[in-house]
């Protein structure tokens, strides 16, 4: 079965430094990628998507990530980050074969200080 | 527009005891999603639905655990005898059909926060 593995639980960083955010996924299958972005008390919002084509996904609020295949990963960056990217980030993935599912990770908590 | 609706947004009940969660989803939306939570964790599939049908309810943890959603719009899970494991954010998502094409993103809704005491 696929699953997610987000190694960082948390990730503290200054304001307008660079971030990634790191995520392995477990099969080389043919998959479908995500981030997600978690604000508190809200729910869940698309950041990016990777789907076929470009391995490099540019996403909202600056961020991108970028596809590896053989290393099956999709780490997820931003080059400067500011106070209110403060938030609980999700890398999920989904299957060609049950591609309604979203299998996510356990998310990273990315701290930005000013 | 309005987005995906949960309500209620927090709900305390005792061990043993029966609870609705219920979700709007955005209007024309014809497939649903139902995801819990746990803390500290990411979200976990429950059961997607293709209008008023259940085409996978493999993530749902037992047979005390059910969903319906009658008209293909709103939908209810259903918890019954529930236990203190129960605990958790349970998300409803909703998107324009099902699959992952450039129109199916799955929307989320803010959840609804089960304490079962």
């Amino acid at each position: 079965a696929q699953s997610v593995t987000q190694l960082d639980s948390q990730v503290p960083v200054f304001e307008e430094a660079p971030v990634e955010l790191r995520c392995n996924y477990s099969s080389s299958v043919s998959v479908y990628l995500f981030w997600y972005v978690q604000y508190p008390n809200q729910g869940l919002q698309l950041l990016l998507k990777y789907l076929s084509g470009s391995t490099l996904v540019k996403g909202i609020n600056g961020f991108e990530a970028e596809f590896n295949k053989s290393q099956t990963s999709f780490h997820l960056r931003k080059p400067s980050v500011h106070i209110s990217d403060t938030a609980e980030y999700f890398c999920a993935v989904s299957d060609y074969g049950s591609s309604y599912k979203l299998i996510f990770g356990s998310g990273t908590r990315l701290l930005v200080r000013p | 527009g309005a987005g995906v609706s949960q309500t209620p947004s927090n709900k305390v009940t005792e061990k043993g005891k029966y609870v609705e969660l219920r979700c709007d989803p955005i209007s024309g939306h014809t497939a649903l999603y139902w995801y819990r939570q746990s803390l500290g964790q990411g979200p976990e599939f429950l059961i997607y639905f293709q209008g008023t049908g259940a085409a996978d309810d493999s993530g749902l943890p037992n047979d005390r655990f059910f969903a319906v959603r009658p008209e293909g719009s709103v939908s209810t899970l259903k918890i019954q005898r529930t236990e203190r494991g129960d605990s958790a954010v349970y998300l409803c998502a909703s998107s324009l059909m099902g699959g992952q094409g450039a129109r199916n993103e799955q929307f989320f809704g803010p959840g609804t926060r089960l304490t079962v005491l």
